[in-house]
Protein backbone atom coordinates (compact mmCIF):
# COMPACT_ATOMS: atom_id res chain seq x y z
CA UNK A 1 0.00 0.00 0.00
CA UNK A 2 1.26 3.82 -0.03
CA UNK A 3 3.70 5.31 2.30
CA UNK A 4 3.60 9.01 3.27
CA UNK A 5 6.72 10.93 4.12
CA UNK A 6 6.49 14.13 5.45
CA UNK A 7 9.36 16.65 7.08
CA UNK A 8 9.35 15.26 10.87
CA UNK A 9 11.40 18.65 11.47
CA UNK A 10 8.77 21.62 12.61
CA UNK A 11 8.77 24.51 10.96
CA UNK A 12 9.59 27.67 12.30
CA UNK A 13 8.82 31.15 10.35
CA UNK A 14 7.81 34.44 10.80
CA UNK A 15 4.71 36.10 11.43
CA UNK A 16 3.73 37.45 7.39
CA UNK A 17 5.68 34.74 5.68
CA UNK A 18 4.66 32.00 3.68
CA UNK A 19 4.79 28.59 5.07
CA UNK A 20 5.28 25.43 2.71
CA UNK A 21 5.04 22.11 3.75
CA UNK A 22 5.84 18.92 1.44
CA UNK A 23 4.27 15.61 1.45
CA UNK A 24 5.80 12.72 -0.58
CA UNK A 25 4.50 9.36 -1.63
CA UNK A 26 5.75 6.31 -2.85
CA UNK A 27 4.26 3.72 -4.79
CA UNK A 28 1.21 4.77 -7.27
CA UNK A 29 -0.46 7.96 -7.53
CA UNK A 30 -3.53 8.56 -5.76
CA UNK A 31 -6.57 9.62 -7.17
CA UNK A 32 -7.06 12.41 -4.68
CA UNK A 33 -5.06 13.88 -1.69
CA UNK A 34 -6.01 15.28 1.06
CA UNK A 35 -4.28 17.95 3.74
CA UNK A 36 -5.63 17.92 7.52
CA UNK A 37 -4.77 20.62 10.34
CA UNK A 38 -4.30 18.88 13.91
CA UNK A 39 -4.20 21.05 16.95
CA UNK A 40 -2.86 19.46 20.33
CA UNK A 41 -4.94 16.86 21.63
CA UNK A 42 -8.05 17.73 19.13
CA UNK A 43 -8.89 15.73 16.25
CA UNK A 44 -7.77 16.67 12.69
CA UNK A 45 -9.81 18.98 10.82
CA UNK A 46 -9.97 18.88 6.94
CA UNK A 47 -8.48 21.66 4.92
CA UNK A 48 -8.40 20.91 1.22
CA UNK A 49 -8.63 17.93 -1.28
CA UNK A 50 -7.21 17.95 -4.49
CA UNK A 51 -7.77 15.22 -7.27
CA UNK A 52 -5.10 13.82 -9.42
CA UNK A 53 -6.29 15.95 -12.34
CA UNK A 54 -5.94 19.12 -10.56
CA UNK A 55 -2.36 21.24 -10.50
CA UNK A 56 -3.13 23.20 -7.74
CA UNK A 57 -6.10 24.26 -5.46
CA UNK A 58 -6.91 27.48 -3.67
CA UNK A 59 -8.98 28.52 -0.33
CA UNK A 60 -8.33 31.38 1.16
CA UNK A 61 -4.71 31.55 2.35
CA UNK A 62 -4.36 28.27 1.67
CA UNK A 63 -2.77 26.62 -1.49
CA UNK A 64 -2.32 23.12 -2.60
CA UNK A 65 -0.69 21.54 -5.14
CA UNK A 66 0.00 18.19 -6.79
CA UNK A 67 3.03 16.85 -9.09
CA UNK A 68 1.70 13.37 -9.84
CA UNK A 69 5.17 13.20 -11.81
CA UNK A 70 7.33 14.21 -8.75
CA UNK A 71 5.17 12.11 -6.65
CA UNK A 72 4.64 15.09 -4.22
CA UNK A 73 2.38 17.52 -2.88
CA UNK A 74 2.98 20.92 -1.61
CA UNK A 75 0.93 22.85 1.04
CA UNK A 76 1.38 26.72 1.10
CA UNK A 77 0.08 29.26 3.88
CA UNK A 78 0.47 32.96 2.60
CA UNK A 79 0.45 36.23 5.05
CA UNK A 80 1.32 33.46 8.31
CA UNK A 81 -0.17 34.21 11.61
CA UNK A 82 0.64 32.61 14.82
CA UNK A 83 -3.20 31.03 14.99
CA UNK A 84 -1.92 28.97 11.99
CA UNK A 85 0.82 27.32 14.45
CA UNK A 86 -0.07 23.59 14.30
CA UNK A 87 0.58 20.31 12.81
CA UNK A 88 -0.67 19.29 9.46
CA UNK A 89 -1.01 16.13 7.70
CA UNK A 90 -1.11 14.93 4.11
CA UNK A 91 -3.57 12.10 3.79
CA UNK A 92 -4.11 9.66 0.72
CA UNK A 93 -6.39 6.16 0.19
CA UNK A 94 -4.14 3.49 0.87
CA UNK A 95 -5.09 2.05 -2.61
CA UNK A 96 -5.21 2.98 -5.99
CA UNK A 97 -8.37 1.37 -6.74
CA UNK A 98 -11.74 2.62 -5.17
CA UNK A 99 -13.52 -0.18 -4.24
CA UNK A 100 -10.91 -1.34 -1.48
CA UNK A 101 -10.79 2.40 -0.77
CA UNK A 102 -14.28 3.61 0.61
CA UNK A 103 -13.54 6.02 2.22
CA UNK A 104 -10.34 5.42 3.71
CA UNK A 105 -7.34 7.01 4.55
CA UNK A 106 -3.62 6.83 5.95
CA UNK A 107 -1.86 9.89 7.29
CA UNK A 108 1.90 10.87 7.28
CA UNK A 109 3.28 11.64 10.39
CA UNK A 110 2.60 15.42 10.20
CA UNK A 111 4.84 18.44 10.07
CA UNK A 112 4.75 20.91 13.00
CA UNK A 113 4.17 24.45 12.04
CA UNK A 114 5.21 27.16 14.33
CA UNK A 115 4.67 31.28 13.42
CA UNK A 116 6.02 33.59 15.06
CA UNK A 117 4.85 37.30 15.83
CA UNK B 1 -20.09 20.79 8.03
CA UNK B 2 -20.65 17.63 9.58
CA UNK B 3 -19.91 16.71 13.49
CA UNK B 4 -18.53 13.88 14.92
CA UNK B 5 -18.66 13.88 18.37
CA UNK B 6 -16.51 10.92 20.67
CA UNK B 7 -17.22 10.65 24.62
CA UNK B 8 -15.69 10.19 26.37
CA UNK B 9 -13.16 12.83 26.37
CA UNK B 10 -10.30 11.35 28.13
CA UNK B 11 -10.55 7.94 30.40
CA UNK B 12 -8.39 7.05 33.15
CA UNK B 13 -8.62 3.21 34.31
CA UNK B 14 -7.24 0.23 35.98
CA UNK B 15 -5.19 -2.08 34.41
CA UNK B 16 -7.44 -5.25 32.99
CA UNK B 17 -10.49 -3.62 32.90
CA UNK B 18 -12.59 -2.53 29.59
CA UNK B 19 -13.31 0.44 27.90
CA UNK B 20 -15.46 1.94 25.81
CA UNK B 21 -15.69 4.77 23.46
CA UNK B 22 -18.64 6.12 21.33
CA UNK B 23 -18.38 8.18 18.04
CA UNK B 24 -22.04 9.64 16.93
CA UNK B 25 -22.42 11.35 13.88
CA UNK B 26 -24.55 14.26 15.16
CA UNK B 27 -26.03 16.11 11.28
CA UNK B 28 -25.43 13.11 9.22
CA UNK B 29 -25.61 9.51 8.87
CA UNK B 30 -22.72 7.32 8.39
CA UNK B 31 -22.56 3.65 7.14
CA UNK B 32 -18.48 3.60 7.52
CA UNK B 33 -16.89 4.91 10.61
CA UNK B 34 -12.96 4.76 11.10
CA UNK B 35 -11.33 4.41 13.85
CA UNK B 36 -7.76 5.35 14.80
CA UNK B 37 -4.83 5.50 16.96
CA UNK B 38 -2.48 7.91 17.46
CA UNK B 39 0.75 7.94 19.70
CA UNK B 40 2.54 11.08 20.93
CA UNK B 41 4.32 13.01 18.39
CA UNK B 42 3.13 10.29 15.92
CA UNK B 43 1.05 9.95 13.34
CA UNK B 44 -2.56 8.80 12.76
CA UNK B 45 -2.71 4.64 12.56
CA UNK B 46 -5.53 3.45 11.07
CA UNK B 47 -7.29 0.69 13.29
CA UNK B 48 -10.20 -0.59 11.77
CA UNK B 49 -13.46 0.53 9.45
CA UNK B 50 -16.29 0.17 11.34
CA UNK B 51 -19.29 -0.94 9.16
CA UNK B 52 -23.00 0.00 9.79
CA UNK B 53 -25.11 -3.37 10.70
CA UNK B 54 -22.03 -6.05 9.57
CA UNK B 55 -18.30 -7.01 11.02
CA UNK B 56 -15.96 -4.26 11.39
CA UNK B 57 -13.16 -4.80 8.88
CA UNK B 58 -9.33 -4.91 10.79
CA UNK B 59 -5.88 -3.31 9.53
CA UNK B 60 -2.97 -5.84 9.50
CA UNK B 61 -1.73 -6.11 13.33
CA UNK B 62 -4.85 -5.07 14.89
CA UNK B 63 -6.51 -7.70 17.47
CA UNK B 64 -10.08 -7.56 16.94
CA UNK B 65 -10.77 -9.75 20.12
CA UNK B 66 -8.87 -6.58 21.87
CA UNK B 67 -10.61 -3.73 20.34
CA UNK B 68 -14.32 -4.68 19.63
CA UNK B 69 -15.83 -2.40 17.61
CA UNK B 70 -19.93 -2.26 17.44
CA UNK B 71 -21.77 -0.05 14.69
CA UNK B 72 -25.33 -0.72 15.73
CA UNK B 73 -26.79 2.40 13.80
CA UNK B 74 -25.94 4.77 11.24
CA UNK B 75 -24.84 7.26 13.87
CA UNK B 76 -23.49 5.17 16.16
CA UNK B 77 -19.72 3.33 16.47
CA UNK B 78 -18.54 1.88 19.57
CA UNK B 79 -14.74 0.90 19.92
CA UNK B 80 -14.56 -0.92 23.49
CA UNK B 81 -10.43 -1.54 24.61
CA UNK B 82 -10.69 -5.01 26.24
CA UNK B 83 -8.62 -5.89 29.49
CA UNK B 84 -6.81 -2.86 28.71
CA UNK B 85 -3.01 -2.33 29.78
CA UNK B 86 -0.56 0.45 30.07
CA UNK B 87 0.57 0.07 26.33
CA UNK B 88 -2.84 0.75 25.18
CA UNK B 89 -2.92 3.96 26.67
CA UNK B 90 -3.13 6.42 23.42
CA UNK B 91 -5.43 9.02 21.37
CA UNK B 92 -8.51 7.23 19.59
CA UNK B 93 -9.48 9.20 17.37
CA UNK B 94 -13.08 7.90 15.36
CA UNK B 95 -14.02 9.53 11.81
CA UNK B 96 -16.53 9.30 9.30
CA UNK B 97 -17.57 10.85 5.93
CA UNK B 98 -20.64 11.32 4.29
CA UNK B 99 -22.16 8.45 3.17
CA UNK B 100 -21.75 7.19 -0.96
CA UNK B 101 -18.54 9.84 -0.81
CA UNK B 102 -15.72 7.94 -1.90
CA UNK B 103 -13.44 10.52 -1.99
CA UNK B 104 -15.05 13.30 0.40
CA UNK B 105 -13.07 14.40 3.16
CA UNK B 106 -13.47 12.62 6.68
CA UNK B 107 -15.23 14.23 9.94
CA UNK B 108 -12.98 13.72 12.65
CA UNK B 109 -14.17 13.23 16.58
CA UNK B 110 -12.34 14.85 19.11
CA UNK B 111 -10.78 12.46 20.41
CA UNK B 112 -10.44 10.04 23.17
CA UNK B 113 -7.28 9.73 25.45
CA UNK B 114 -7.02 6.94 27.37
CA UNK B 115 -4.84 5.87 30.40
CA UNK B 116 -4.46 2.82 31.91
CA UNK B 117 -2.80 1.96 35.21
Amino acid sequence: SQKIEQNSEALNIQEGKTATLTCNYTNYSPAYLQWYRQDPGRGPVFLLLIRENEKEKRKERLKVTFDTTLKQSLFHITASQPADSATYLCALPPFRRRSSNTGKLIFGQGTTLQVKP
Amino acid sequence: GAVVSQHPSWVICKSGTSVKIECRSLDFQATTMFWYRQFPKQSLMLMATSNEGSKATYEQGVEKDKFLINHASLTLSTLTVTSAHPEDSSFYICSAGLAGGYTGELFFGEGSRLTVL
